[in-house]
Formats: structure tokens, C-alpha cells, sequence
């Protein structure tokens, strides 16, 4: 079974610049969540996805943050426009459904923010 | 908010030595997962347990849940180098999860 794949792994990129990231979840998963992990610290979540409606966005910052999952499938989420303080780890999970115990985590996109 | 704090924050052994690691939490969870990260890679799935007092072990890993659900250990016994990496506790429940800040073990050879 294929596991969660996100792209890119890296991005260096400056501030007040845009920037996306994807990811593909376990197939047949039906909640998706972005988490923003920064050095020295566990996941925090950033929005939460039950097929293509958004279950939980209240750590999301709205006015710099989107992020969405057309057709229930793939997600994106985008950074527009970045600051030094984007720089982190951006991890995508997938589970098979809301409340389900196991999260599967994708490898993460590794941000840097000059 | 539910918050989990997790300790030590850092942990420096050798190859052979057991330590324990700890979750605690003034919130009550309905479960609680146990992950490991390791460097460039995305947390893996430990364990999870759901009720309180529960003990679960995988080969050299013993997890507890605390009796009324608010905390959790995880004891390594006779540590190795595979061991390490970062271990993250997760509270769940309302299909949320929170996370700690975890506990970076180095176990050296």
C-alpha cells in the first residue's frame, strides 16, 4: 500500500514570496490534515479535511494560509505571501476517517524562509 | 486548549541503558498515541492506548496510560542506536489529536 506522498521535500524561498505545497494521501482515506512543525517542537494542526469540506481550520492563519482538497482527493496548501516565521516542517496525514486513531504521516516539506 | 507536555525534552544514553519518558496532561483523553519521528521523515504510529491503566508493550517498549486518562510513559529497555529519534506523544478525542513537543532520545553506541 502506497503511503502518504507530499512534494516538494524542500523550498527555500524568500519572504513575501508564494509558495504551495501537495499532497497525495493513502488511497481511500477520507480525512486529510496539514500540520506546520517547527524545529524543536511536536505538530500543530493547521486545518483538517473530511473529504473536500473542512472539519477544523481554527489554527490556520487566514490571511496568509488556504489550503484545499478538491474532489476529496489530493490537497494543497498555500503560503502567500511567507515570512521568516513560515520556515518549518510542513507534514500532510491521512486517516480513514474522522476520530480514526491512526494518523499515517507523509515525510513532510521542508520550508526555509530567507 | 488541550495541551501535552512532554519530558525530558532531551535525553542523551548508552547503548544498553533502559530510561522512561513522560506525557502528562491537566485534559483528559478519550486516547492517546505514541509516535516516532525520525530525522527527515514523518512521525510513525507506536501505539495507541484507549483505556486508563492500560499497558501495552512492543518488544522493548512498555507504554502505560495513567488511571484516569491524563497521562502516559513509555519505558526502553536495554536501549539501542535504532532507538533513537523523536518521541511524540498525541492526545485524542472529538477526532482531534494534540500534540507534544516531544522528547529527542540520542542512544549512542
Amino acid at each position: 500500500e502506497a503511503g502518504v506522498a507530499q512534494s516538494p521535500r524542500y523550498k527555500i524561498i524568500e519572504k513575501r514570496q508564494s509558495v504551495a505545497f501537495w499532497c497525495n494521501p493513502i488511497s481511500g482515506h477520507a480525512t486529510l490534515y496539514w500540520y506546520q512543525q517547527i524545529l524543536g517542537q511536536g505538530p500543530k494542526l493547521l486545518i483538517q479535511f473530511q473529504n473536500n469540506g473542512v472539519v477544523d481550520d481554527s489554527q490556520l492563519p487566514k490571511d496568509r494560509f488556504s489550503a484545499e482538497r478538491l474532489k476529496g482527493v489530493d490537497s494543497t496548501l498555500k503560503i502567500q505571501p511567507a515570512k521568516l516565521e513560515d520556515s518549518a516542517v510542513y507534514l500532510c496525514a491521512s486517516s480513514l476517517v474522522t476520530g480514526a486513531e491512526t494518523q499515517y504521516f507523509g515525510p513532510g516539506t521542508r520550508l526555509l524562509v530567507l | 486548549t488541550q495541551l501535552l507536555e512532554q519530558s525530558p525534552q532531551f535525553l542523551s544514553i548508552q547503548e544498553g541503558e533502559n530510561l522512561t519518558v513522560y506525557c502528562n496532561s491537566s485534559s483528559v483523553f478519550s486516547s492517546l498515541q505514541w509516535y516516532r519521528q525520525e530525522p527527515g521523515e514523518g512521525p510513525v504510529l507506536l501505539v495507541t492506548v484507549v483505556t486508563g491503566g492500560e499497558v501495552k508493550k512492543l518488544k522493548r517498549l512498555t507504554f502505560q496510560f495513567g488511571d484516569a486518562r491524563k497521562d502516559s510513559s513509555l519505558h526502553i529497555t536495554a536501549a539501542q542506536p535504532g532507538d533513537t529519534g523523536l518521541y511524540l506523544c498525541a492526545g485524542g478525542g472529538a477526532g482531534k489529536s494534540t500534540f507534544g513537543d516531544g522528547t529527542t532520545l540520542t542512544v549512542k553506541p
